[in-house]
């Protein structure tokens, strides 16, 4: 019954590979978030998707991009990977905004 | 433009101990305030949060924080902390649909 799931939770790759990342949510919410934490913990947001309609972009790199095939999906492919692209990814979905933000277990994601 | 400081990135405490995390926001808008809670190798998990109403608000496991206006505060609190407790702690506004997260505070309870 886990509400918001994330896979795969760790990912190891080299440099230039290209990697997805998978999200689903199976409450109900339509709006539904990607989050990246970096080495000193700091968390900030990179997209927000509601009803499969992007609506926040953090001036991410266009290596990432994120896709929505439903509003219980939100998955993230990143090309042509890089050392800074090292950290852990969360998910997250609401049901409306400003209501609770409800996270997944995180994504560790090393490029080596 | 809307910013969380989370005053002291550590707090050491002793277990049953008093503590307070401090919080402070700047936002020219409605505030919605948030304080969450990521034990190691986790996701985030809401510990309560301020949209409208009582100042005074209470989440789970004790915690509780106070939203202060004029002070553009929202700090947590709890009475008495267990070792369980032991965990990095958010704050964070929510604008426009995305959260903004604070530094981050690092609580260490000790035995």
């Amino acid at each position: 019954d886990t509400a918001v799931s994330q896979t795969p939770k760790y990912l190891v790759t080299q440099m230039g590979n290209d990697k997805s990342i998978k999200c689903e949510q199976n409450l109900g919410h339509d709006t539904m978030y990607w989050y990246k934490q970096d080495s000193k913990k700091f968390l900030k947001i990179m997209f927000s998707y509601n009803n499969k309609e992007l609506i926040i972009n953090e001036t991410v790199p266009n290596r990432f991009s994120p896709k929505s095939p439903d509003k219980a999906h939100l998955n993230l492919h990143i090309n042509s990977l890089e050392l800074g692209d090292s950290a852990v990814y969360f998910c997250a979905s609401s049901r409306a905004t400003p209501d609770t933000q409800y996270f997944g277990p995180g994504t560790r994601l090393t490029v080596l | 433009a809307q910013s969380v400081t989370q005053l002291d990135s550590q707090v050491p405490v002793f277990e049953e101990a008093p503590v307070e995390l401090r919080c402070n926001y700047s936002s020219s808008v409605s505030v919605y305030l948030f304080w969450y809670v990521q034990y190691p190798n986790q996701g985030l998990q809401l510990l309560l949060k301020y949209l409208s109403g009582s100042t005074l608000v209470k989440g789970i496991n004790g915690f509780e924080a106070e939203f202060n206006k004029s002070q553009t505060s929202f700090h947590l609190r709890k009475p008495s902390v267990h070792i369980s407790d032991t965990a990095e702690y958010f704050c964070a506004v929510s604008v426009a649909g995305k959260l903004i997260f604070g530094q981050g505070t690092t609580l260490q309870v000790k035995p």
